[in-house]
């Protein structure tokens, strides 16, 4: 069965602290993964995604085929980076995501 | 502002009524759906369209109605309205690119059904 898992609901670090919001997915394919945020009130958008290997906003996510994870990392987290964060599987050409239940990220000042 | 739009951004109705839910889009693109954010189910696709006049169910579209006789417009009506579907409902569109690009989303609808 194709399924993404974000086992944490809620997660709460201070400024300052390291950040790994966890993705794990279930897919027997080749995976394309993704890492989509949303902020308070607004609408989700892509924060980055594994075929570009990139840092966007200091976050960073190495896919593991081996673990099947997809985990979201950031060094130093930023009161900013508040908001809901969901890992998400495209399973094919058509462009349809699987989201995982979505982790919301609380930094405290 | 160009983009992807959704209408109305906040709707109550009440049980066994039919609510239509607006989606356009001004980017062309082939790809459009309709997902549901509910807490603790993340975000769930009910429909999803390649093309004009060509659509297909998500994982929960029972309940659930589209259309898309124009590229840029993608309604989701809900045929009798049920308080399970009392949700945040969200658009996206994406273009025919390469498999890693990405979908752009609407504002969303939040809808509740008394």
């Amino acid at each position: 069965a194709q399924r993404v898992t974000q086992p944490e609901k809620l997660l709460s670090v201070f400024k300052g602290a390291p950040v790994e919001l966890k993705c794990n997915y279930s897919y027997s394919g080749s995976p394309e993964l993704f890492w989509y945020v949303q902020y308070s009130r607004q609408r989700l958008q892509l924060l980055l995604r594994h075929i570009s290997r990139e840092s966007i906003k200091g976050f960073t996510a190495d896919l593991n085929k081996g673990e099947t994870s997809f985990h979201l990392k950031k060094p130093f987290a930023q009161e900013e980076d508040s908001a809901m964060y969901y890992c998400a599987l495209q399973t094919s050409n058509t462009g349809k995501l699987i989201f995982g239940q979505g982790t919301t990220l609380q930094v405290k000042p | 502002d160009a983009g992807i739009t959704q209408s109305p951004r906040y709707k109550i109705t009440e049980t066994g009524r039919q609510v239509t839910l607006m989606c356009h889009q001004t980017w062309s693109h082939s790809y459009m759906f309709w997902y549901r954010q509910d807490l603790g189910h993340g975000l769930r696709l009910i429909y999803y369209s390649a093309a004009a006049d060509i659509t297909d169910k998500g994982e929960v579209s029972d309940g659930y109605v589209v259309s898309r006789s124009k590229t840029e417009n993608f309604p989701l009506t809900l045929e009798s309205a049920t308080r399970s579907q009392t949700s945040v409902y969200f658009c996206a569109s994406r273009s025919e690119g390469p498999v890693q690009e990405t979908q752009y989303f609407g504002p969303g609808t939040r809808l509740l059904v008394l």
